[in-house]
């Protein structure tokens, strides 16, 4: 398998445009995790799915912000408008809690997003 | 979820062992005890997970003492390569929610 897949790997867009990242979990994981991570905050998570639904979204920032996916295979995390403080590493991780006991996220190598 | 507290960063030299502890004064019966390897410019990787008493695998060791209420994450001579976050986690079975802290910052010199 080749892991989590982000895209893109980088981002560069203007204050105030739409961004859109992309997460392909591992095939049969059947959880998905969206994370921020900037110098000043560290590692945060925004939002989780099990199985295709929106588990907790309590992370997530504020109003601009959404995340859906669709299908097993397929994630995104859209901002809409973004500002520069959105500027961050974003990771996707996923999971596969069917395995039982506690169980580790694999994650993908991220989308560096900068909004100038 | 229970929280964790662990060193901010710590320094080390090549041949060393490294023994990072987190606390987490609130672990609940069913948490377990994951700990997280990250590089500059990649995601954290798993390193090792345990649930009490001592657990090993070829990349380091992890020692939870009776009460769980503590942690200590042991990685045996380490070499420049190792320099990295480590994260501590605390959770649930099924792993549905993890979350990290600020981790420990672990620099090896030569």
């Amino acid at each position: 398998d080749a892991g989590v897949i982000q895209s893109p790997r980088h981002e560069v867009t203007e204050m105030g445009q739409e961004v859109t990242l992309r997460c392909k979990p591992i095939s049969g994981h059947n959880s998905l995790f969206w994370y921020r991570q900037t110098m000043m905050r560290g590692l945060e998570l925004l939002i989780y799915f099990n199985n295709n639904v929106p588990i907790d979204d309590s992370g997530m920032p504020e109003d601009r912000f959404s995340a859906k996916m669709p299908n097993a295979s397929f994630s995104t995390l859209k901002i809409q408008p973004s500002e520069p403080r959105d500027s961050a590493v974003y990771f996707c991780a996923s999971s596969d809690p069917g395995q039982g006991l506690n169980t580790e996220a694999f994650f993908g190598q991220g989308t560096r997003l900068t909004v100038v | 979820l229970a929280k964790t507290t662990q060193p901010i960063s710590m320094d080390s030299y090549e041949g060393q062992e490294v023994n990072i502890t987190c606390s987490h004064n609130n672990i609940a019966t069913n948490d377990y005890i994951t700990w997280y390897q990250q590089f500059p410019s990649q995601g954290p990787r798993f390193i090792i997970q345990g649930y009490k008493t001592k657990v090993t695998n070829e990349v380091a060791s992890l020692f939870i003492p009776a009460d769980r209420k503590s942690s200590t994450l042991s990685l045996p001579r380490v070499s420049l390569s190792d320099t990295a976050v480590y994260y501590c986690l605390v959770g649930a079975t099924g792993g549905f929610k993890t979350i990290f802290g600020a981790g420990t910052r672990l620099f090896v010199k030569a």
